[in-house]
Protein backbone atom coordinates (compact mmCIF):
# COMPACT_ATOMS: atom_id res chain seq x y z
CA UNK A 1 0.00 0.00 0.00
CA UNK A 2 1.61 3.50 -1.04
CA UNK A 3 1.66 5.94 1.93
CA UNK A 4 -0.17 8.77 -0.02
CA UNK A 5 -2.44 7.67 -2.99
CA UNK A 6 -4.19 9.56 -5.54
CA UNK A 7 -6.62 8.81 -8.39
CA UNK A 8 -4.04 9.15 -11.44
CA UNK A 9 -6.92 10.28 -13.74
CA UNK A 10 -7.15 12.20 -15.94
CA UNK A 11 -10.09 13.68 -14.24
CA UNK A 12 -11.54 15.76 -17.22
CA UNK A 13 -14.38 19.04 -16.12
CA UNK A 14 -15.80 21.18 -18.34
CA UNK A 15 -15.18 24.68 -17.66
CA UNK A 16 -16.65 26.36 -14.94
CA UNK A 17 -17.89 22.90 -13.04
CA UNK A 18 -16.59 21.55 -9.82
CA UNK A 19 -13.35 19.58 -10.01
CA UNK A 20 -12.98 17.42 -7.00
CA UNK A 21 -9.61 15.94 -6.07
CA UNK A 22 -8.97 13.24 -3.57
CA UNK A 23 -5.69 11.73 -1.41
CA UNK A 24 -5.59 8.72 1.36
CA UNK A 25 -3.29 8.46 3.60
CA UNK A 26 -1.84 5.31 5.83
CA UNK A 27 -0.06 7.06 8.34
CA UNK A 28 -2.50 7.80 11.06
CA UNK A 29 -0.01 10.06 13.26
CA UNK A 30 0.66 12.63 10.38
CA UNK A 31 -0.50 16.59 10.57
CA UNK A 32 0.50 18.33 7.77
CA UNK A 33 -1.32 18.29 4.29
CA UNK A 34 -0.80 20.38 1.38
CA UNK A 35 -1.95 20.62 -2.28
CA UNK A 36 0.75 21.20 -5.36
CA UNK A 37 -0.02 22.22 -8.97
CA UNK A 38 2.14 21.09 -11.71
CA UNK A 39 2.27 22.30 -14.87
CA UNK A 40 3.35 19.71 -17.78
CA UNK A 41 7.25 20.50 -17.89
CA UNK A 42 7.35 23.06 -14.57
CA UNK A 43 7.84 22.52 -11.03
CA UNK A 44 5.18 21.98 -8.34
CA UNK A 45 4.09 25.07 -7.02
CA UNK A 46 2.08 24.89 -3.35
CA UNK A 47 -1.14 25.86 -3.59
CA UNK A 48 -2.78 24.78 -0.43
CA UNK A 49 -2.09 23.70 3.26
CA UNK A 50 -4.38 22.11 5.81
CA UNK A 51 -3.75 21.07 9.00
CA UNK A 52 -6.56 20.57 11.06
CA UNK A 53 -10.16 19.04 10.49
CA UNK A 54 -12.71 20.34 8.14
CA UNK A 55 -12.53 23.00 5.29
CA UNK A 56 -9.73 25.48 4.46
CA UNK A 57 -10.80 27.73 1.63
CA UNK A 58 -8.72 30.25 -0.81
CA UNK A 59 -10.37 31.63 -3.70
CA UNK A 60 -11.42 28.77 -5.77
CA UNK A 61 -9.92 26.56 -3.99
CA UNK A 62 -11.26 24.40 -0.65
CA UNK A 63 -9.14 21.86 0.70
CA UNK A 64 -10.74 19.88 2.85
CA UNK A 65 -9.16 16.85 6.11
CA UNK A 66 -10.68 14.24 7.23
CA UNK A 67 -8.61 12.85 9.98
CA UNK A 68 -10.35 9.96 11.01
CA UNK A 69 -10.99 8.37 7.32
CA UNK A 70 -7.36 9.22 6.45
CA UNK A 71 -8.73 11.76 3.71
CA UNK A 72 -7.22 14.60 2.30
CA UNK A 73 -9.44 16.36 -0.77
CA UNK A 74 -9.54 19.77 -3.18
CA UNK A 75 -12.18 21.32 -4.48
CA UNK A 76 -11.28 23.80 -7.44
CA UNK A 77 -14.67 25.81 -8.26
CA UNK A 78 -15.52 27.57 -11.36
CA UNK A 79 -12.57 25.56 -13.17
CA UNK A 80 -10.73 26.94 -15.77
CA UNK A 81 -8.66 25.63 -18.52
CA UNK A 82 -5.40 26.97 -16.97
CA UNK A 83 -6.69 25.17 -14.23
CA UNK A 84 -5.08 22.05 -16.19
CA UNK A 85 -1.89 20.75 -14.47
CA UNK A 86 -1.43 17.06 -12.19
CA UNK A 87 -2.55 17.92 -8.52
CA UNK A 88 0.03 16.50 -6.11
CA UNK A 89 -1.08 15.56 -2.50
CA UNK A 90 1.28 15.71 0.16
CA UNK A 91 1.69 14.82 3.97
CA UNK A 92 4.08 15.11 6.63
CA UNK A 93 4.29 14.17 9.87
CA UNK A 94 3.85 10.83 11.83
CA UNK A 95 7.06 7.83 11.46
CA UNK A 96 8.05 9.97 8.52
CA UNK A 97 8.69 13.20 11.19
CA UNK A 98 9.12 16.05 9.25
CA UNK A 99 9.66 14.31 5.62
CA UNK A 100 7.30 15.19 2.94
CA UNK A 101 5.91 12.25 1.35
CA UNK A 102 4.01 13.09 -2.24
CA UNK A 103 1.88 11.19 -4.07
CA UNK A 104 1.91 10.13 -7.86
CA UNK A 105 -0.73 12.81 -8.83
CA UNK A 106 -3.87 13.59 -10.40
CA UNK A 107 -3.97 14.69 -14.12
CA UNK A 108 -7.03 17.42 -14.07
CA UNK A 109 -8.46 18.82 -17.60
CA UNK A 110 -11.04 21.40 -17.71
CA UNK A 111 -12.51 21.41 -21.27
CA UNK A 112 -13.21 25.14 -22.55
CA UNK B 1 12.14 30.19 -8.74
CA UNK B 2 12.27 32.90 -7.27
CA UNK B 3 15.04 32.51 -4.65
CA UNK B 4 16.27 28.92 -5.43
CA UNK B 5 17.61 28.03 -8.63
CA UNK B 6 19.05 24.54 -10.10
CA UNK B 7 21.88 24.15 -12.67
CA UNK B 8 21.76 22.62 -15.19
CA UNK B 9 18.35 22.67 -16.72
CA UNK B 10 19.11 19.92 -18.94
CA UNK B 11 21.93 17.34 -19.22
CA UNK B 12 22.39 13.92 -20.81
CA UNK B 13 25.09 11.68 -19.55
CA UNK B 14 26.75 8.42 -20.79
CA UNK B 15 26.09 5.51 -18.02
CA UNK B 16 29.38 4.91 -15.78
CA UNK B 17 30.06 9.11 -15.62
CA UNK B 18 29.73 10.98 -12.43
CA UNK B 19 27.28 14.10 -12.74
CA UNK B 20 26.51 16.63 -10.37
CA UNK B 21 23.81 18.90 -9.62
CA UNK B 22 23.41 22.04 -8.20
CA UNK B 23 20.78 23.53 -5.96
CA UNK B 24 21.28 26.99 -4.80
CA UNK B 25 19.28 29.12 -2.08
CA UNK B 26 19.25 33.07 -1.36
CA UNK B 27 16.47 32.41 0.81
CA UNK B 28 19.15 31.54 3.91
CA UNK B 29 16.95 28.47 4.57
CA UNK B 30 18.49 25.39 7.00
CA UNK B 31 16.81 22.82 5.45
CA UNK B 32 17.25 22.00 1.65
CA UNK B 33 16.45 18.68 -0.23
CA UNK B 34 16.67 16.83 -3.20
CA UNK B 35 13.66 14.84 -5.08
CA UNK B 36 13.26 12.71 -7.98
CA UNK B 37 10.30 12.94 -9.93
CA UNK B 38 9.44 9.95 -12.44
CA UNK B 39 6.07 8.80 -13.86
CA UNK B 40 3.38 6.87 -11.68
CA UNK B 41 6.18 7.22 -8.53
CA UNK B 42 5.92 11.05 -7.92
CA UNK B 43 8.14 12.94 -5.52
CA UNK B 44 10.75 10.55 -3.87
CA UNK B 45 13.42 11.91 -1.46
CA UNK B 46 17.05 11.32 -2.38
CA UNK B 47 18.95 13.41 -0.02
CA UNK B 48 18.53 15.98 2.35
CA UNK B 49 20.66 19.01 4.21
CA UNK B 50 19.50 19.98 7.50
CA UNK B 51 22.78 22.68 7.52
CA UNK B 52 26.18 23.43 6.87
CA UNK B 53 28.28 19.91 6.24
CA UNK B 54 25.10 18.19 7.64
CA UNK B 55 23.29 15.65 5.86
CA UNK B 56 21.05 12.44 5.57
CA UNK B 57 19.57 9.67 3.63
CA UNK B 58 15.82 9.69 1.58
CA UNK B 59 14.25 6.67 0.53
CA UNK B 60 15.60 6.30 -2.43
CA UNK B 61 19.14 7.33 -1.85
CA UNK B 62 21.38 4.33 -3.12
CA UNK B 63 23.82 5.83 -5.75
CA UNK B 64 23.68 9.22 -4.67
CA UNK B 65 25.40 11.74 -2.36
CA UNK B 66 25.35 15.09 -1.50
CA UNK B 67 27.69 17.82 -0.38
CA UNK B 68 26.50 21.01 1.73
CA UNK B 69 29.87 22.89 2.23
CA UNK B 70 27.57 26.70 2.13
CA UNK B 71 24.26 27.44 3.48
CA UNK B 72 23.53 28.44 0.14
CA UNK B 73 24.85 25.37 -1.82
CA UNK B 74 23.52 22.05 -1.65
CA UNK B 75 25.15 19.71 -5.00
CA UNK B 76 23.74 16.03 -5.74
CA UNK B 77 26.44 13.78 -7.25
CA UNK B 78 25.65 10.59 -9.25
CA UNK B 79 29.08 8.30 -8.70
CA UNK B 80 28.51 6.24 -11.69
CA UNK B 81 25.33 7.27 -13.51
CA UNK B 82 23.11 4.33 -14.51
CA UNK B 83 20.20 4.27 -17.00
CA UNK B 84 17.29 3.99 -13.27
CA UNK B 85 18.71 7.35 -12.83
CA UNK B 86 16.97 9.23 -15.97
CA UNK B 87 14.82 11.36 -13.75
CA UNK B 88 13.66 14.91 -13.43
CA UNK B 89 15.57 16.01 -10.31
CA UNK B 90 13.78 18.78 -8.18
CA UNK B 91 16.05 20.79 -5.03
CA UNK B 92 12.98 22.62 -2.44
CA UNK B 93 13.76 24.54 0.78
CA UNK B 94 10.88 25.24 3.14
CA UNK B 95 8.68 27.58 1.63
CA UNK B 96 5.26 29.49 2.72
CA UNK B 97 1.96 27.90 4.67
CA UNK B 98 4.78 24.95 6.07
CA UNK B 99 5.02 23.52 2.53
CA UNK B 100 8.33 23.81 0.22
CA UNK B 101 9.05 25.82 -2.80
CA UNK B 102 11.04 24.33 -5.53
CA UNK B 103 13.61 24.80 -8.42
CA UNK B 104 12.87 24.39 -11.53
CA UNK B 105 14.30 21.23 -12.07
CA UNK B 106 16.76 19.28 -13.81
CA UNK B 107 16.18 16.85 -16.52
CA UNK B 108 19.03 14.20 -16.74
CA UNK B 109 19.23 11.49 -19.10
CA UNK B 110 21.62 8.62 -19.06
CA UNK B 111 22.27 6.89 -22.24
Amino acid sequence: QKEVEQNSGPLSVPEGAIASLNCTYSDRGSQSFFWYRQYSGKSPELIMSIYSNGDKEDGRFTAQLNKASQYVSLLIRDSQPSDSATYLCAVTGGTGGFKTIFGAGTRLFVKA
Amino acid sequence: DAGITQSPRHKVTETGTPVTLRCHQTENHRYMYWYRQDPGHGLRLIHYSYGVKDTDKGEVSDGYSVSRSKTEDFLLTLESATSSQTSVYFCAISGGQGGYTFGSGTRLTVV
